[in-house]
């Protein structure tokens, strides 16, 4: 069974500093990862999506890396703003069912001013 | 483009009673999926439908079922609310998942369900 672990569970940094999330998953078989976002009772917003073949996708201030050998995954924030406060959740598609999202437990991101 | 509406955006139910969310998808999105946010289990699969039939399930009793029609809107319906199915329901959808290249999926604001 797929399990997703993300690390740390809460993070508060001073706007302007760089942050690192970390996402780690047990079954490399996997189909493609994806950061999302969500804000206090919202719904989630897709962040950056890395297919199984890819190591890394970049959308603006973010990027994220995939090293699904060691089943690890980044997302580097860069020069943080309190608009990036948010819970940041990372999810996986097992191969062969790719709308099927295990997700982690998400990082709790606190920018403070 | 309009996103992924979901309604109602909150619900009141007792124990014992069922209740239907329905979901609308970005325009052109065959799949939609089904997932269960509560603070204790975090985000869970429920279903997923496409071309109106189940392609995916999650580990749920029969008491959640769902249904997809031929716009791919769809409907999800919990029978016999227990307290522990309040939570916040999420759907999503995406264009053509499953059938080869990476698709993301784009979410709705959710269904907040209370059940007393």
């Amino acid at each position: 069974k797929q399990e997703v672990t993300q690390i740390p569970a809460a993070l508060s940094v001073p706007e302007g500093e760089n942050l690192v999330l970390n996402c780690s998953f047990t079954d490399s078989a996997i189909y493609n990862l994806q950061w999302f976002r969500q804000d206090p009772g919202k719904g989630l917003t897709s962040l950056l999506l890395i297919q199984s073949s890819q190591r890394e996708q970049t959308s603006g201030r973010l990027n994220a890396s995939l090293d699904k050998s060691s089943g690890r995954s980044t997302l580097y924030i860069a020069a943080s703003q309190p608009g990036d406060s948010a819970t940041y959740l990372c999810a996986v598609t097992p191969t062969g069912t790719a709308s099927k999202l295990t997700f982690g437990t998400g990082t709790r991101l606190q920018v403070t001013l | 483009k309009a996103g992924v509406t979901q309604t109602p955006r909150y619900l009141i139910k007792t124990r014992g009673q069922q209740v239907t969310l329905s979901c609308s998808p970005i325009s052109g999105h065959r799949s939609v999926s089904w997932y269960q946010q509560t603070p204790g289990q975090g985000l869970q699969f429920l279903f997923e439908y496409f071309s109106e039939t189940q392609r995916n399930k999650g580990n749920f009793p029969g008491r959640f079922s769902g249904r997809q029609f031929s716009n791919s809107r769809s409907e999800m319906n919990v029978s016999t609310l227990e307290l522990g199915d309040s939570a916040l329901y999420l759907c999503a959808s995406s264009l053509e998942a499953g059938l080869g290249g990476a698709d993301t999926q784009y979410f709705g604001p959710g269904t907040r369900l209370t059940v007393l």
